[in-house]
């Protein structure tokens, strides 16, 4: 399988609590992107990092690529009880058209 | 959500009956992608399509076919319900025809099949 893992598979924290998620992948990689799933609802993607990259920042979001170990890490700061949700990895291989996402961490941040 | 529109959103069917779930996107946009969602294995790629009549398999593709006969149509089907096949589906589009390089996936809302 060339899915991702991420961890850990939930996380419970106090708002205003920075929150950290990693993922670990497989294969070598042309990008690795981060999407968030509410409760039954489709993935919204929220960040994409280049294998070229190290450190991408959007808003909050805070995102890390170490491609020598194949890991990557999501921070989550000052969070918010509406982050509450899910949220994966998904890497796409240089060599394909796909996106192979992770089996997601499960975020709740108490108000 | 880039226009795309998945039907049903839900379904119960009978083990052994054919199931045809559609995503329709409004917006012309060449890759299209079939998912099942299920607890402890996220989501896994069951079929993809990067054409009209250009589909290929995605790691869980037995059990599945694909059809693309329009630019906004992408339909997947059961041949034989299992009840390995309940499910959360969700149809996926990349823009800007690339494939996955370099830009996003954009979902629908999904389709809860359950199959008893």
């Amino acid at each position: 399988s060339q899915q991702g893992e991420e961890d850990p598979q939930a996380l419970s924290i106090q708002e205003g609590e920075n929150a950290t998620m990693n993922c670990s992948y497989k294969t070598s990689i042309n990008n690795l992107q981060w999407y968030r799933q509410n409760s039954g609802r489709g993935l919204v993607h929220l960040i994409l990092i280049r294998s070229n990259e190290r450190e991408k920042h959007s808003g909050r979001l805070r995102v890390t690529l170490d491609t020598s170990k194949k890991s990557s890490s999501l921070l989550i700061t000052a969070s918010r009880a509406a982050d509450t949700a899910s949220y994966f990895c998904a890497t796409v291989a240089n060599t394909g058209n796909q996106f192979y996402f992770g089996t997601g961490t499960s975020l709740t941040v108490i108000p | 959500d880039a226009g795309i529109t998945q039907s049903p959103r839900h379904k119960v069917t009978e083990t052994g009956t054919p199931v045809t779930l559609r995503c329709h996107q409004t917006e012309n946009h060449r890759y299209m992608y079939w998912y099942r969602q299920d607890p402890g294995h996220g989501l896994r790629l069951i079929h993809y399509s990067y054409g009209v009549k250009d589909t290929d398999k995605g790691e869980v593709s037995d059990g599945y076919s694909v059809s693309r006969s329009k630019t906004e149509d992408f339909l997947l089907t059961l041949e034989s319900a299992t009840s390995s096949q309940t499910s959360v589906y969700f149809c996926a589009i990349s823009v800007r025809g690339q494939g996955a390089m370099g830009t996003e996936a954009f979902f629908g809302q999904g389709t809860r099949l359950t199959v008893v």
